[in-house]
């Protein structure tokens, strides 16, 4: 058990332009969670996926962000033309239902949008 | 109205005091409860969870749960100041796990 991995752990990126991160559960989870994280707030919900479907993604949550789980491993998160908004800590977290969903938090992506 | 509130603090606190952390929650639906604690630049890590009314306590934190009144609570005895951090109240919500924004605690030596 390695924990969850979030790769890269900082981005800097343009305006305009599209980012893609990725996630590595806890092997045995089943399930995913990204959140969005802002100075000063709480873990702010994006979507989670149970295996490879996604079950619920934020109302919130802009088209330019699209999510994927293919196989029921790894997990992607796109954020396409970003934007100085999106600039944030993109956290990933993976539990089971037999935990109860307990979340296992990975150590993030710092995202910084010039 | 937020899912789940919680006072943003900063909330001071002696060493060796109890600090007493307080979150409401808005969707009686709500399922379980969690608090995590979240180091400055770090993640959050699960601390404790609590399903049922009443108290449950597990070394030096006491989390209460009251049902009929949408709140939960946590206790840290013996205040230490590697405690201090933020603490986020989660409620599970149809598996869906909904954050307040923090509580910032500190423990003044």
């Amino acid at each position: 058990d390695t924990g969850v991995s979030q790769n890269p752990r900082h981005k800097i990126t343009k305006r305009g332009q599209n980012v893609t991160f990725r996630c590595d559960p806890i092997s045995e989870h089943n399930r995913l969670y990204w959140y969005r994280q802002t100075l000063g707030q709480g873990p702010e919900f994006l979507t989670y996926f149970q295996n490879e479907a996604q079950l619920e993604k934020s109302r919130l949550l802009s088209d330019r962000f699209s999510a994927e789980r293919p196989k029921g491993s790894f997990s992607t998160l796109e954020i396409q033309r970003t934007e100085q908004g999106d600039s944030a800590m993109y956290l990933c977290a993976s539990s089971t239902r037999l935990s109860n969903e307990k979340l296992f938090f990975g150590s993030g992506t710092q995202l910084s949008v010039l | 109205q937020k899912e789940v509130e919680q006072n943003s603090g900063p909330l001071s606190v002696p060493e060796g005091a109890i600090a007493s952390l307080n979150c409401t929650y808005s969707d009686r639906g709500s399922q379980s409860f969690f608090w995590y604690r979240q180091y400055s630049g770090k993640s959050p890590e699960l601390i404790m969870f609590i399903y049922s009314n009443g108290d449950k306590e597990d070394g030096r934190f006491t989390a209460q749960l009251n049902k009929a009144s949408q709140y939960v609570s946590l206790l840290i005895r013996d205040s230490q100041p590697s405690d201090s951090a933020t603490y986020l109240c989660a409620v599970n919500r149809d598996d869906k796990i909904i954050f307040g924004k923090g509580t910032r605690l500190h423990i003044l030596p």
